[in-house]
């Protein structure tokens, strides 16, 4: 099936420093990807979606400025965590449609876990 | 507004028992509905899908039905094993917005 790559798959940082988190499709162009953040023991909460070539639609109650997300080609999604504090320590998940495949399928990451100390 | 509701956990069984998993979801027009696998420290795997009401979706032994009447999608499995030990999410597709939303997750334990 479609592979969905994610890395770092676990960063730990200071608090108050940026950390970039990468998503990339290795078999297919993906022009849509998103971004989910998993509590513990909880469902996924989606972030937002990430357009290549435009800027990305945030949920609402998701900061723009704190999670910044860039998807500069078609098989590469960024979600940069700024000015990180202990509270955006979480699992991030990213998945991404293969418009070559079944539109409704989903494609999913293994997933960053972040810490913020 | 959109919702999942599924059965809450933990689940342990023994292997080779019979697994249901419920799940029933509030949605506006017909989603296209999922379950996804979630092993530890790994991201979510389709597990299976439906597309339509009366579909059976089926993977690995495990099976649901699209249930317009009941808005429900439940997951069995006739015989559990060890290796099915993981975390179910059920989830669905509204397809005008291209957005999902899931269930809050399943855990499974299987017991040899």
């Amino acid at each position: 099936g479609a592979v969905v790559s994610q890395h770092p798959s676990r960063v730990i940082c200071k608090s108050g420093t940026s950390v970039k988190i990468e998503c990339r499709s290795l078999d297919f162009q993906a022009t849509t990807m998103f971004w989910y953040r998993q509590f513990p023991k909880k469902s996924l909460m989606l972030m937002a979606t990430s357009n290549e070539g435009s800027k990305a639609t945030y949920e609402q109650g998701v900061e723009k400025d704190k999670f910044l997300i860039n998807h500069a080609s078609l098989t590469l999604s960024t979600l940069t965590v700024t000015s990180a504090h202990p509270e955006d320590s979480s699992f991030y998940i990213c998945s991404a449609r293969d418009p070559g495949r079944s539109e409704e399928t989903q494609y999913f990451g293994p997933g960053t876990r972040l810490l913020v100390l | 507004g959109n919702s999942v509701t599924q059965m809450e956990g933990p689940v342990t069984l023994s292997e080779e028992a019979f697994l249901t998993i419920n799940c029933t979801y509030t949605a506006t027009g017909y989603p296209s509905l999922f379950w996804y696998v979630q092993y530890p420290g790994e991201g979510l795997q389709l597990l299976l899908k439906a597309t339509k009401a009366d579909d059976k979706g089926s993977n690995k032994g495990f099976e649901a039905t699209y249930r317009k009447e009941t808005t429900s999608f439940h997951l069995e499995k006739g015989s559990v094993q060890v290796s099915d030990s993981a975390v179910y999410f059920c989830a669905f597709l509204n397809t005008n917005a291209g957005k999902s939303t899931f269930g809050d997750g399943t855990t499974l334990t299987v017991k040899p």
